[in-house]
């Protein structure tokens, strides 16, 4: 079986600050691919991220950076200086590949971020 | 280019009717998938084609719902005898292998 757990369900920050939306997972597969979507008003999930089971490197993209953590089963995803724009709801999702290469995504239910000016 | 296109954007219709709503992939994507998102339960996985076959059913929640994909492209997904129950936003996904899936905007259901 396997699992997504977003444990905060809402978070409300002042523009330009910080904020990390913690994603932890479940999973007996060792080939798995983590997600980050981003779910605005407009209601069309928008693609932010792919990582692989197999690398733990972070990434940063711009205001965006993500901390991938086997040891925790962790995805967690932080926005720097944050703005208005990115007011939304925020998915992480888990795919297992050994149960083929075009599975479906389990999702977590999802992180309200409120970014105030 | 164009992004995965759905069909009608809100549907209302009366308990009891059939609905087909209409999934127009990423040229070139093999897989579609078909989710439902819906308040109390968050985002759900419905069903899984690749090509024409659908490997993965298990999402469906009755027998009173069925989808099929034609020309390895267009999919619709058919609700027989709606329920109150059935309203949601219902999502369809088109990815290539082991690649991300992308979303279209959804249809809105609601069975009054």
């Amino acid at each position: 079986a396997q699992k997504v757990t977003q444990a905060q369900t809402e978070i409300s920050v002042v523009e330009k600050e910080d904020v990390t939306l913690d994603c932890v997972y479940e999973t007996r597969d060792t080939t798995y691919y983590l997600f980050w979507y981003k779910q605005p008003p407009s209601g069309e999930l928008v693609f932010l991220i792919r990582r692989n089971s197999f690398d733990e490197q972070n990434e940063i993209s711009g205001r965006y950076s993500w901390n991938f953590q086997k040891s925790t089963s962790s995805f967690n995803f932080t926005i720097t200086a944050s703005q208005v724009v990115d007011s939304a709801v925020y998915f992480c999702a888990l795919k297992n590949v050994l149960t083929g290469a075009n599975s479906k995504l389990t999702f977590g239910k999802g992180i309200t971020l409120s970014v105030r000016p | 280019g164009a992004g995965v296109s759905q069909s009608p954007s809100n549907k209302v219709t009366e308990k009891g009717k059939d609905v087909e709503l209409r999934c127009d992939p990423i040229s070139g994507h093999t897989a579609l998938y078909w989710y439902r998102q819906s308040l109390g339960q968050g985002l759900e996985f419905l069903i899984y084609f690749q090509g024409n076959s659908a490997p993965d059913k298990s999402g469906l929640p009755s027998d009173r719902f069925s989808a099929e994909r034609t020309g390895g492209s267009v999919s619709t997904l058919t609700i027989q005898r709606t329920q109150q129950e059935d309203s949601a936003v219902y999502l369809c996904a088109s990815s290539l292998e082991f690649y991300e899936q992308y979303f279209g905007p959804g249809t809105r259901l609601t069975v009054t």
